[in-house]
């Protein structure tokens, strides 16, 4: 099982709604990563979790806020959200930290939707 | 810090010919890895393939292969006999030390019958 799930595929949610995004992988890969995706951009990195711990925020809005309850799940709890953070969400995971060169696996993402 | 330059916002090819895809990069580091990812309309990113900094031979991946020249820290892309579900965006990556991917701004790359 090589698979990065993401649920849902896809939210649209109102500026005074919370919601949770989920990414689940059982290829018992210890890094995990989410990452923001604008039309025809590149991927931006916002967190990493190694070993189930935050390693790496990348100075993004309190409004996003991950949580990893364990090696193979990783939330990402939305409150409050602006329209421009509408965007496609994307979640991977690696063995270690890809520093290794290790391969990272990316789900299908969550295309999202702030009204 | 890393930065990525993809040029070529847009590429086309016809089916069974060969393209290259050109990655330009910086980095301050001495290892590091280089990756080609690409993004189909599925969404899904997809490791296409991996160079390790350290080692001169150059990556292959049945058709795919790499011409890495690390003097001139440049990472390109060559898909040979192009097929209709190599279209995708391409984005080329360097990682290190800061253990993330930096992904440049990706080429499209349009496979014409």
């Amino acid at each position: 099982d090589t698979e990065v799930t993401q649920t849902p595929k896809h939210l649209v949610m109102g500026m005074t709604n919370k919601k949770s995004l989920k990414c689940e992988q059982h290829m018992g890969h210890r890094a995990m990563y989410w990452y923001k995706q604008k039309a025809k951009k590149p991927p931006e990195l916002m967190f990493v979790y190694s070993y189930e711990k935050l390693s790496i925020n990348e100075s993004v809005p309190s409004r996003f806020s991950p949580e990893c309850p364990n090696s193979s799940l990783l939330n990402l709890h939305l409150h409050a959200l602006q329209p421009e953070d509408s965007a496609l969400y994307l979640c991977a995971s690696s063995q270690e930290t890809v520093f290794g060169g290790t391969e990272a696996f990316f789900g299908q993402g969550t295309r999202l939707t702030v009204v | 810090a890393q930065t990525v330059t993809q040029s070529q916002p847009e590429m086309s090819v016809q089916e069974a010919e060969t393209v290259t895809l050109s990655c330009t990069y910086d980095t301050s580091e001495s290892d590091y890895y280089l990756f080609w990812y690409k993004q189909p309309p599925s969404r899904q990113m997809i490791l296409v393939i991996r160079q390790e900094a350290y080692k001169q031979q150059n990556a292959t991946e049945n058709r795919f292969s790499v011409n890495f020249q690390k003097a001139a820290k440049s990472f390109s892309l060559k898909i040979s006999d192009s097929q209709l579900g190599d279209a995708a965006m391409y984005f080329c990556a360097p990682s290190g030390s800061a253990r993330q991917l930096t992904f440049g701004s990706g080429t499209q790359l349009t496979v014409l019958p």
